[in-house]
């Protein structure tokens, strides 16, 4: 079945540390991945998509096809990126399937 | 623009009433998406519409859910009779897409917080 995974519910780091939330998934074929944030009293939005390649909010991630993982980064972490992230795939169709999401605390 | 709109934000029902869940979509856009969001089972998918037509309802959880879309610019979600375990985060978002793709981003509401009693 297709899946995926964010095994950590809270990762704390304080400001200026190195943050990488996880993501795993489990799909047949090639599917096609998303970072999604949320922050406090707003709203769901896409933060990046692997098809991109780009670095949004000096997040980046990189599809590991060989771990099956597409890990979400950024080299220093600001108090303004304390949210909760959910990875989320697609096989090609209209279908999202989300992670259960980690909310990330950066700390001052 | 406002962005997905959806009311109530919040709903406070007792078991065996009638809920019944709102979204305007983004002008525009020709996909909807239902969504429920509970601690247990993470954000779901509910149902799909395309042009206003149901694709994919598998994820509805039994008859006593419902939804609609009479229109691109509306659609409901409707629980009868509502159970506490219904209790959960609605969203409802909405996108362009072409054919099944879903390579476009997924515009997300604010959400209702349904609590039944």
């Amino acid at each position: 079945a297709q899946r995926v995974t964010q095994p950590e519910k809270l990762l704390s780091v304080f400001k200026g540390a190195p943050v990488e939330l996880k993501c795993n998934y489990s799909y047949s074929g090639s599917p096609e991945l998303f970072w999604y944030v949320q922050y406090s009293r707003q709203r769901l939005q896409l933060l990046l998509r692997h098809i991109s390649r780009e670095s949004i909010k000096g997040f980046t991630a990189d599809l590991n096809k060989g771990e099956t993982s597409f890990h979400l980064k950024k080299p220093f972490a600001q108090e303004e990126d304390s949210a909760m992230y959910y990875c989320a795939g697609s096989d090609s169709s209209y279908k999202l399937i989300f992670g259960s999401g980690t909310r990330l605390l950066v700390r001052p | 623009d406002a962005g997905v709109i959806q009311s109530p934000r919040h709903e406070v029902t007792e078991m065996g009433q009638e809920v019944t869940l709102r979204c305007k979509p983004i002008s525009g856009h020709n996909s909807l998406f239902w969504y429920r969001q509970t601690m247990m089972r993470g954000l779901e998918l509910l149902i799909y519409f395309n042009n206003n037509v149901p694709i994919d309802d598998s994820g509805m959880p039994e008859d006593r859910f419902s939804a609609k879309m009479p229109n691109a610019s509306f659609s409901t979600l409707k629980i009868q009779p509502s159970e506490p375990r219904d209790s959960a985060v609605y969203f409802c978002a909405s996108t362009i897409a072409l054919g099944t793709s879903v390579y476009y981003e997924q515009y997300f509401g604010p959400g209702t917080r349904l609590t039944v009693t």
